[in-house]
């Protein structure tokens, strides 16, 4: 089976400026989770969607960023304006019924200088 | 507030002998725990799991053991490979949380020729 894609790979961007992921999961999976990687932590959850339905997004800064998931399948993450602190790889996972584990894709390297 | 911890940012061994990754967590809700292995510009990869009923998981060279009154929990790797030099991230969920997985910081792991 295909795994999850992302793209770009890498985006480096100005400060105040906005940029776009995306994500196209397994084919099959319901269950869609965008994370932020800060250098030298773990993965962190920004949003959960089921379906194209929001799960939780608690973690999610709303005032500058968004995500969508128009017709329950790929995805995207939007940040406007980007931040400094925003620097991070943005990683797209996919889970199947029943499964515990996610599948990720490569992720998306962002550099906000 | 971290809920998962893995306390050692780095762990040096020699090809060969016995690497053990230890994971922290604090919340007495997660009932599954993964372990994920990643490679530089890559995603996280699923390692191994281990569900809240069992205290012992083996899968080849790789063993996970959890010690739920301690809430803690290990990875060990025996024998290490210089292949196994990679990020290992501990993950926790929650039945009732929707699956989420929580990560810790990782662990980088250098297996040394």
């Amino acid at each position: 089976e295909a795994g999850v894609a992302q793209s770009p790979r890498y985006k480096i961007i100005e400060k105040r400026q906005s940029v776009a992921f995306w994500c196209n999961p397994i084919s099959g999976h319901a269950t869609l989770y965008w994370y932020q990687q800060i250098l030298g932590q773990g993965p962190k959850l920004l949003i959960q969607f089921q379906n194209n339905g929001v799960v939780d997004d608690s973690q999610l800064p709303k005032d500058r960023f968004s995500a969508e998931r128009l017709k329950g399948v790929d995805s995207t993450l939007k940040i406007q304006p980007a931040k400094l602190e925003d620097s991070a790889v943005y990683l797209c996972a996919s889970r199947g019924t029943g499964s515990y584990g996610y599948t990720f894709g490569s992720g998306t390297r962002l550099t906000v200088v | 507030d971290q809920q998962v911890k893995q306390n050692s940012p780095s762990l040096s061994v020699q090809e060969g002998r016995i690497s053990i990754l230890n994971c922290d967590y604090t919340n007495s809700m997660f009932d599954y725990f993964l372990w994920y292995k990643k490679y530089p510009a890559e995603g996280p990869t699923f390692l191994i799991s281990i569900s809240s009923i069992k205290d012992k998981n083996e899968d080849g060279r790789f063993t996970v053991f959890l010690n739920k009154s301690a809430k803690h929990l290990s990875l060990h790797i025996v024998p290490s490979q210089p292949g196994d030099s990679a990020v290992y991230f501990c993950a926790a969920s929650s039945g009732n949380a929707g699956n989420m997985l929580t990560f810790g910081g990782g662990t980088r792991l250098m297996v040394k020729p």
